[in-house]
């Protein structure tokens, strides 16, 4: 039962430098969100996705870019990263609009 | 836009005791769902318990139940018989019922539960 699963756990990286967090569901879900959890601001949905080949900007999305080439994979881009990206990420996943939402175990991301 | 607050940051409660956790939220849509999830040192998301705004009966989760006062915006979650592995953020979440922008969580600022032995 893997769920929903992000790649890498822990990241650390220099300012100006690119990375791609890798998020998969393995529950045939259509809907997939990205979403960042700050101190005190709970968390804040930066892109989302409804299907295949589809994405959207959600709360946050300046920073980011995301792609859904293949229904279980969503992958969230920083091309510039910077200080202000220091941040949890989590993916989450749905099967419909009006079902329970799946979240990874999130990924710490340190930008220095 | 929808906002969800949490006004208290942080609470502890001795075990086996009662703790009350509030939220109140903002919305103008009719029909929504409110959460509660539970998130451990380990970073996991986890549902606690789900409301459905036309739903006037309070769910309830074995020891967790919530109070939930439409015309207020108020939802609070109720712990009973609380114990060590109760000790957690909790957040309180927000989502519209036909939202045809996804399944988008509001989240709350979060609450810190620590539960004294």
């Amino acid at each position: 039962n893997a769920g929903v699963t992000q790649t890498p756990k822990f990241r650390v990286l220099k300012t100006g430098q690119s990375m791609t967090l890798l998020c998969a569901q393995d529950m045939n879900h259509e809907y997939m969100y990205w979403y960042r959890q700050d101190p005190g601001m709970g968390l804040r949905l930066i892109h989302y996705s409804v299907g295949e080949g589809t994405t959207a900007k959600g709360e946050v999305p300046d920073g980011y870019n995301v792609s859904r080439l293949k229904k279980q994979n969503f992958l969230l881009g920083l091309e510039s990263a910077a200080p202000s990206q220091t941040s949890v990420y989590f993916c989450a996943s749905s099967y419909t609009v009006n079902t329970e939402a799946f979240f990874g175990q999130g990924t710490r991301l340190t930008v220095v | 836009a929808q906002t969800v607050t949490q006004s208290q940051p942080e609470m502890s409660v001795q075990e086996a005791e009662t703790v009350t956790l509030s939220c109140t939220y903002d919305t103008s849509e009719s029909d929504y769902y409110l959460f509660w999830y539970k998130q451990p040192p380990s970073r996991q998301m986890i549902l606690v318990i789900r409301q459905e705004a036309y739903k006037q009966q309070n769910a309830t989760e074995n020891r967790f139940s919530v109070n939930f006062q439409k015309a207020a915006k108020s939802f609070s979650l109720k712990i009973s018989d609380s114990q060590l592995g109760d000790a957690a953020m909790y957040f309180c979440a927000y989502r519209n019922r036909n939202n045809n922008a996804g399944n988008m969580l509001t989240f709350g600022g979060g609450t810190r539960l620590m539960v004294k032995p």
